[in-house]
């Protein structure tokens, strides 16, 4: 039974293309994440809803845009695909609102390569 | 402008021998702080943490030790054993302002049968 799943686990897709990913938790968690794992391996935050609402927006192209239809769920879209948007995303949440004593529960992350 | 740093990305490690992994931070603002373990293929996972009103924190094999004065911390795995092959990020937040972690750049360990 799954924590935290998201959606697909690998993703090829042609620059310009538009695509989602979706992340589900099923640990009563009031905040998600969306954290980038670039080619370096620096794992770096992209956004952080609680209970539906934006919370951490960090310096990210806007073609990048965060959906929360409830706060079970936390998808990313992503518009007009570059090259150098290939990574990995991974999806997480916590309880509470973020940071402090509270750890994160992370899904197994989406490989986007962009070709 | 990395505020957690981890300088060594590879360690190799003996089976039975004591692996320190270390991590560095800049911002003073920082008070909790925690340790993940991440596999091929798979997200990160939990492993320990501390806050800065402690300087140490056990569970089971792994220990984790906090130098406020230094901004240093380390993560101390006694034995090592092949199953602990992986990579292990540090991670810090500040429990002011957007709460949030940041991560460092990891380090692989490799534990040696």
């Amino acid at each position: 039974d799954t924590a935290v799943s998201q959606t697909p686990k690998y993703l090829v897709t042609q620059m310009g293309n538009d695509k989602s990913i979706k992340c589900e938790q099923n640990l009563g968690h009031d905040t998600m994440y969306w954290y980038k794992q670039d080619s370096k391996k620096f794992l770096k935050i992209m956004f952080s809803y609680n209970n539906k609402e934006l919370i951490i927006n960090e310096t990210v192209p806007n073609r990048f845009s965060p959906k929360s239809p409830d706060k079970a769920h936390l998808n990313l879209h992503i518009n007009s695909l570059e090259l150098g948007d290939s990574a990995v995303y991974f999806c997480a949440s916590s309880q509470g609102s973020g940071g402090g004593g509270y750890g994160y529960t992370f899904g197994s992350g989406t490989r986007l390569t962009v070709v | 402008d990395q505020q957690v740093k981890q300088n060594s990305p590879s360690l190799s490690v003996q089976e039975g021998r004591i692996s320190i992994l270390n991590c560095d931070y800049t911002n003073s603002m920082f008070d909790y702080f925690l340790w993940y373990k991440k596999y091929p293929a798979e997200g990160p996972t939990f492993l320990i943490s501390i806050s800065s009103i402690k300087d140490k924190n056990e569970d089971g094999r792994f220990t984790v030790f906090l130098n406020k004065s230094a901004k240093h911390l380390s993560l101390h795995i006694v034995p090592s054993q092949p199953g602990d092959s992986a990579v292990y990020f540090c991670a810090a937040s500040a429990s002011t302002g957007t709460y949030k972690y940041i991560f460092g750049t990891g380090t692989r360990l490799k534990v040696l049968a």
